[in-house]
């Protein structure tokens, strides 16, 4: 089993759609959470880190559930510059960050 | 502009050839990792340094070799390269918490016949 596991994808969405990844993580000593975002053959750009309490930048949404170890992302309203790939990351607790596979988005028009 | 360099961008070579592939960071970073990525494995970490002169296996180091004589450079060594080392590498640094953010450079995509 995957340390940090995401659906691949892809998820085909139109324009205008919501959409949310989950990914869930086997280590309950990890302490940080992030989304990253990689474009095709580009390398992978901070999205936003996952916060405890759940926290939002503008159509972005990112939730924590220690409980159940997963992390989602919601992306409301969605636009065609949003197709990419995006990789939830977790530290270990090692100050290593490990980084899922990566779930894939294409929106269109 | 805060960036991270690595050169070159794209290398096919043979089995054998040694090679080297240079990582530079003007953030005045601490921390530095190199990573492959592969279809269906996502990014896995090669080699990472904490500071200088500071190194340490990451999950795949088999193969590879890395030095951190300066701050900003950290450099990827393929001493015999052989096919299963064909991949995209990013090299990557970012201050010291792993609570920070973490820059990539723009990758290299390494061919090995």
């Amino acid at each position: 089993r995957k340390e940090v596991e995401q659906d691949p994808g892809p998820f085909n969405v139109p324009e205008g759609a919501t959409v949310a990844f989950n990914c869930t993580y086997s280590n309950s000593a990890s302490q940080s959470f992030f989304w990253y975002r990689q474009d095709c053959r580009k390398e992978p750009k901070l999205l936003m880190s996952v916060y405890s309490s759940g926290n939002e930048d503008g159509r972005f949404t990112a939730q924590l559930n220690r409980a159940s170890q997963y992390i989602s992302l919601l992306i409301r309203d969605s636009k065609l510059s949003d197709s990419a790939t995006y990789l939830c990351v977790v530290n270990r607790g090692t100050d290593k960050l490990i980084f899922g596979t990566g779930t894939r988005l294409q929106v269109f028009p | 502009e805060a960036q991270v360099t690595q050169n070159p961008r794209y290398l096919i070579t043979v089995t054998g050839k040694k090679l080297t592939v240079t990582c530079s960071q003007n953030m005045n970073h601490e921390y530095m990792s190199w990573y492959r990525q592969d279809p269906g494995l996502g990014l896995r970490q090669i080699y990472y340094s904490m500071n200088v002169e500071v190194t340490d296996k990451g999950d795949v180091p088999e193969g590879y070799k890395v030095s951190r004589k300066e701050k900003r450079n950290f450099p990827l060594i393929l001493e015999s390269p052989s096919p299963n080392q064909t991949s995209l590498y990013f090299c990557a640094s970012r201050e010291r918490m792993s609570t920070n953010e973490q820059f990539f450079g723009p990758g290299t995509r390494l061919t090995v016949l």
